[in-house]
């Protein structure tokens, strides 16, 4: 699976859109990317992902470049709730049996 | 539709016990895996099932068995628990559409383990 780099750490105010980063500049042809978060010590939760096209569903947006090498999530209007550490993961499924491989993340801070 | 649960949610092992966490999901999912997470780090992977009967390592199997005799349980063993298994842990299900695809994996509140 294709390694990711994120921001360690971003700000951002209620209200404004949260727009996260990731690069995957090793991603291959039949690997996803997907974003993940984990609130305070919760289980991880899903939030969406994407292949090539932009993807959106009720918790976020997923913008990836037209050459696939990197991606953003974008919350379009942040609230305190959504103070986490926010996860990039590609993975290619297939084989892999959907195994996930989690870096450090972005840990997102939302303030009033 | 509880989800996925873990029991317990604390425990605390002296050096050479062992335990068995409990992980059940009711979405009649495919997959199960197992997760640990040490303090400011990622998940890892320590061992995972495509279906009953059947189990894999990860990435950190090593002083770890498993074992998916029903498809909603995945058990997760540690038979002489140590110092370094200190951690939190997360288990995780999932539902195959495609083999080809990745799948949203659902996961469980976490069992936090010290060992002494």
């Amino acid at each position: 699976d294709a390694k990711t780099t994120q921001p360690p750490s971003m700000d951002c105010a209620e209200g404004r859109a949260a727009n996260l980063p990731c690069n995957h500049s090793t991603i291959s042809g039949n690997e996803y990317v997907y974003w993940y978060r984990q609130i305070h010590s919760q289980g991880p939760q899903y939030i969406i992902h994407g292949l090539k096209n932009n993807e959106t569903n009720e918790m976020a947006s997923l913008i990836i470049t037209e050459d696939r090498k990197s991606s953003t999530l974008i919350l379009p209007h942040a609230t305190l709730r959504d103070t986490a550490v926010y996860y990039c993961i590609v993975t290619s499924g297939g084989t892999s049996y959907g195994k996930l491989t989690f870096g450090q993340g972005t840990i997102l801070t939302v303030h009033p | 539709n509880a989800g996925v649960t873990q029991t317990p949610k604390f425990r605390v092992l002296k050096t050479g016990q062992s335990m068995t966490l409990l992980c059940a999901q009711d979405m009649n999912h495919e997959y199960m895996y197992w997760y640990r997470q040490d303090p400011g780090m990622g998940l890892r992977l320590i061992h995972y099932s495509v279906g009953e009967g059947t189990t894999a390592k990860g990435e950190v199997p090593d002083g770890y068995n498993v074992s998916r005799l029903k498809k909603q349980n995945f058990l997760l063993g540690l038979e002489s628990a140590a110092p370094s298994q200190t951690s939190v842990y997360f288990c995780a299900s999932s539902y195959p559409r495609s083999r080809d695809l990745g799948r949203e994996q659902y996961f469980g509140p976490g069992t936090r383990l010290t060992v002494t």
